[in-house]
């Protein structure tokens, strides 16, 4: 198994531009999700899937879009960069219940000139 | 206030020293988790615990669900194992964790 991979590892956009953020992951999980992480700040979660189909919002969901059209994939768009959102994106995946153990992408540096 | 505290922020030990993070919640919760994160690196998750005690290894994670608070302790600590710890939580209906800011432990030889 993969677990959870992340595409890309590494990433510098100038303001405006877009880009997609890919989350693929082969445990056959049905909730995903999407973090930032910032220095001082921790995780905060963006968005959230709970299966194939749905999403929901987190935290901090302004300036981002999320798709799950396949259960295993869950794409996280920026449609116009912003420096704000420099930062480094998890993904995450586990299954159904609460006591169940989070699955950790290895993780996309975005920076945003 | 933030739903989860973690102390201390910052940690620094001597090789083999023992040492306590302490992880402390305000929500009724499932289960908490401690997770580990090197420099740079990704987020690895070493114990999920809903009561009483998991060790594997040299580290220990305990909680007290009455008094809303966790510990993970490290024996005989190694600078390997120099990383942020993060604790978080889950429960509710919410399907999400609630994250610590994590504690930064640096060990050295």
């Amino acid at each position: 198994n993969a677990g959870v991979t992340q595409t890309p590892k590494f990433r510098v956009l100038k303001t405006g531009q877009s880009m997609t953020l890919l989350c693929a992951q082969d445990m056959n999980h049905e909730y995903m999700y999407w973090y930032r992480q910032d220095p001082g700040m921790g995780l905060r979660l963006i968005h959230y899937s709970v299966g194939e189909g749905t999403t929901a919002k987190g935290e901090v969901p302004d300036g981002y879009n999320v798709s799950r059209l396949k259960k295993q994939n869950f794409l996280l768009g920026l449609e116009s960069a912003a420096p704000s959102q420099t930062s480094v994106y998890f993904c995450a995946s586990r299954r159904e219940a609460n006591t169940d153990t989070q699955y950790f992408g290895p993780g996309t540096r975005l920076t945003v000139l | 206030k933030n739903e989860v505290e973690q102390s201390p922020q910052n940690l620094t030990a001597q090789e083999g020293e023992f040492i306590t993070i302490n992880c402390s919640y305000s929500v009724g919760i499932s289960a908490l988790h401690w997770l580990q994160q090197h420099p740079g690196g990704g987020i690895v998750s070493l114990f999920m615990l809903s009561s009483g005690k998991k060790k594997h290894g040299r580290l220990i994670a305990t909680i007290n669900i009455q008094e809303k608070h966790s510990s993970l302790h490290i024996t005989a600590s190694h600078p390997r194992d120099s990383a942020v710890y993060i604790c978080a939580v889950s429960g509710g209906s919410n399907y999400k964790l609630t994250f610590g800011k994590g504690t930064l432990l640096t060990v050295n030889p």
